[in-house]
């Protein structure tokens, strides 16, 4: 079973702070994704990585950057947090061109005050 | 305009009851479709892909009509355990920008 982890389920940060959110899968899975979800919004993507050192900015980057130095792991940065960074955040991962499953961790509730 | 449209629900169906959803999408270039299933408080996961003729799997059967952008879940004798929000998925011409819409909320009641 493909696993993706979340380094945190419950995370509250203060205003400015700057934020790391990690995420690990164990599937040596190419393409991995941030997305975040707010209620009546659905999810929404914010950067994805197709390899190391790779990163495309999805809808809503502003705010946001990424680092993806280790295949199974990518990593999203809160440079300086905002009250409207409070969100769940999903990662997610895929294998190659012949899936498009994507594979979601459990989610980071993180809430900046 | 959101790229995915759903009816957000509830949906409150008895046991054994059909039920069906529908998802409206924006963009015509939209090149594959899915369901993905979350609960309560967990991570979505997915449930089905969607063909251009329909695909059936056990008791889900999902419709694309491309002529109208829309696709549909259907779910026949629900039970209890298909209580859950069912995400529509589109994904457009970029393998790695997949649209989800916010959710329909199922709840099947004894």
């Amino acid at each position: 079973d493909v696993k993706v982890t979340q380094s945190s389920r419950y995370l509250v940060k203060r205003t400015g702070e700057k934020v790391f959110l990690e995420c690990v899968q164990d599937m040596d899975h190419e393409n991995m994704f941030w997305y975040r979800q707010d209620p009546g919004l659905g999810l929404r993507l914010i950067y994805f990585s197709y390899d190391v050192k790779m990163k495309e900015k999805g809808d809503i980057p502003e705010g946001y950057s990424v680092s993806r130095e280790k295949k199974e792991r990518f990593s999203l940065i809160l440079e300086s947090a905002s009250t409207n960074q409070t969100s769940m955040y999903l990662c997610a991962s895929r294998s190659g061109a012949l899936s498009y499953e994507q594979y979601f961790g459990p989610g980071t509730r993180l809430t900046v005050t | 305009r959101k790229e995915v449209e759903q009816d957000p629900g509830p949906f409150n169906v008895p046991e054994g009851a059909t039920v069906a959803f529908n998802c409206t999408y924006s963009n015509s270039a939209s090149q594959s479709f899915f369901w993905y299933r979350q609960d309560c408080r967990k991570e979505p996961k997915l449930l089905m892909s969607v063909y251009s003729s329909g695909n059936e799997d056990g008791r889900f059967t999902a419709q694309l009509n491309r002529a109208s952008q829309y696709i549909s879940l259907l779910i026949r004798d629900s039970k209890l355990s298909d209580s859950a929000t069912y995400l529509c998925v589109v994904n457009i011409n970029n393998f790695n920008k997949f649209y989800f819409g916010s959710g329909t909320k199922l709840n099947v009641k004894p």
